[in-house]
C-alpha cells in the first residue's frame, strides 16, 4: 500500500513565523502535490514536483516556496505566516504515467 | 481551463435510500475523472476513477459513476447508503499529463440519517 505521512495532523503558529510543512511518500513516486483545503472552495493546488529539485507553481503559490532535496520527501514552506494561511494542507504522491494521486492525512495549521 | 462543479454543497440522506452526487466538468480533451471521499479528520480515499472504456464504472464502498460525454458529468451513485458513508465527496479531473495535475470540485458533505 501507498503511504503518505505528514509531520504534524494540527499546528498553531504565530503571525510572520516561518512554517515548514513536511510530507513523506514511501513508493518512489516522481510526483508530489501540496494542496490547501478550505470550506467551500474544495482543494487548490499550491506547488507540485515532477522530480527532484524540481518544482511548478500551482494554481495559488502565493505566501508559499517548496523544496524537493529527496525523492521521497517534499516541503512546503510558509516564509511568513499569516492568518489567511490557517487552513488544512493536504499532502499528495503519484507515479509518473499513472493518474491516480495518494493522500496524507492532512495538516491543520492555525495561525494566530 | 479545466473546472469542476459540485452543484450540491450538502445533502442529507436516510440510511437506506439511494444516493446520486453529481458532478459536472469542463475539459477541452478526454478527461480522467475522480471521486475521492474524505471522512472526518482524515485525508483523501479515492472511490474510482474514469481513464476510458465502459462509461460506468464501479469503486469501492459499493459506489459506482457514470461518465456522460454529451452532459459533461460523471456522477457517482450508491444504492443503500450506509450511515458510515457520511463523509465529504470530491470529483476531481485531470487531463494525463505526466504530471498528473487534477482540478478538484468543492466538494459535497453526505450526512446520514439513521
Amino acid at each position: 500500500d501507498v503511504k503518505v505521512t505528514q509531520s504534524s495532523r494540527y499546528l498553531v503558529k504565530r503571525t510572520g513565523e516561518k512554517v515548514f510543512l513536511e510530507c513523506v511518500q514511501d513508493m518512489d513516486h516522481e510526483n508530489m502535490f501540496w494542496y490547501r483545503q478550505d470550506p467551500g472552495l474544495g482543494l487548490r493546488l499550491i506547488y507540485f514536483s515532477y522530480d527532484v529539485k524540481m518544482k511548478e507553481k500551482g494554481d495559488i503559490p502565493e505566501g508559499y516556496s517548496v523544496s524537493r532535496e529527496k525523492k521521497e520527501r517534499f516541503s512546503l514552506i510558509l516564509e511568513s505566516a499569516s492568518t489567511n494561511q490557517t487552513s488544512m494542507y493536504l499532502c499528495a504522491s503519484r507515479d509518473s504515467g499513472q493518474e491516480t494521486q495518494y493522500f496524507g492525512p492532512g495538516t491543520r495549521l492555525l495561525v494566530l | 481551463a479545466q473546472s469542476v462543479t459540485q452543484p450540491d454543497i450538502h445533502i442529507t440522506v436516510s440510511e437506506g435510500a439511494s444516493l446520486e452526487l453529481r458532478c459536472n466538468y469542463s475539459y477541452g480533451a478526454t478527461p480522467y475523472l475522480f471521486w475521492y471521499v474524505q471522512s472526518p479528520g482524515q485525508g483523501l480515499q479515492l472511490l474510482l476513477k474514469y481513464f476510458s472504456g465502459d462509461t460506468l464504472v464501479q469503486g469501492i464502498k459499493g459506489f459506482e459513476a457514470e461518465f456522460k460525454r454529451s452532459q459533461s458529468s460523471f456522477n457517482l451513485r450508491k444504492p443503500s447508503v450506509h450511515w458510515s458513508d457520511a463523509a465529504e465527496y470530491f470529483c476531481a479531473v485531470g487531463g494525463g499529463t505526466s504530471y498528473g495535475k487534477l482540478t478538484f470540485g468543492q466538494g459535497t458533505i453526505l450526512t446520514v440519517h439513521p
